[in-house]
């Protein structure tokens, strides 16, 4: 099963992009990449997947490079209200249930 | 609103009670989890349900009893806890559990042991 590195916590500002790396050297070739976000007293929320290149959906990019060995969500022009906590998971395509959640990236951003 | 909805939000009992948390989805999906999320610590997958079976139990203290009557309900009943039990319970689903597919949480329950 894959581990995840993430950084502990980062800040930025209001109306910058902000990119998250995550680690992940024994990934699998049948595991794929997602991340979630998780406001106090709320339950994850999915934000993006990805399997390799770049993945865009109306809130996030996925970078991932061509070893997958590490991958970076991008949050564009971000707000006062992305603050949060950042997952990255890594699991198997036949297993959802095998994903390792780890300590998570928490954002702050400042006015 | 994330389609899956858990009662109660708060709840506090001591270690001799017997209380159950509630889960309901209304996503159609096909499987459903059990996670403990602890102050500072990570998500802990505690059971996995699929087409109402239970599929993974990861090594979960008896005091916890998981109960699937169905595909959009999940149960989670308490008896006997201990302290280091007190946490934000959270339910999740998903259209399989051997899939891909993202994984969608409610907002859980944070349980207080006296």
């Amino acid at each position: 099963l894959a581990k995840t590195t993430q950084p502990i916590s980062m800040d930025s500002y209001e109306g910058q992009e902000v990119n998250i790396t995550c680690s992940h050297n024994n990934i699998a070739t049948n595991d794929y990449i997602t991340w979630y976000q998780q406001f106090p007293s709320q339950g994850p929320r999915f934000i993006i997947q990805g399997y390799k290149t770049k993945v865009t959906n109306e809130v996030a990019s996925l970078f991932i490079p061509a070893d997958r060995k590490s991958s970076t969500l991008s949050l564009p022009r971000v707000s006062l209200s992305d603050t949060a906590v950042y997952y990255c998971l890594v699991g198997d395509r036949g297993s959802n249930y095998q994903l390792i959640w780890g300590a998570g990236t928490k954002l702050i951003i400042k006015p | 609103e994330t389609g899956v909805t858990q009662t109660p939000r708060h709840l506090v009992m001591g270690m001799t009670n017997k209380k159950s948390l509630k889960c309901e989805q209304h996503l159609g999906h096909n499987a459903m989890y059990w996670y403990k999320q602890s102050a500072k610590k990570p998500l802990e997958l505690m059971f996995v349900y699929s087409l109402e079976e239970r599929v993974e139990n990861n090594s979960v203290p008896s005091r916890f009893s998981p109960e699937c009557p169905n595909s959009s309900h999940l149960f989670l009943h308490l008896h006997t806890l201990q302290p280091e039990d007190s946490a934000l319970y959270l339910c999740a689903s998903s259209q399989e559990s051997r899939s891909n597919q993202p994984q969608h949480f409610g907002d859980g329950t944070r349980l207080s042991i006296l």
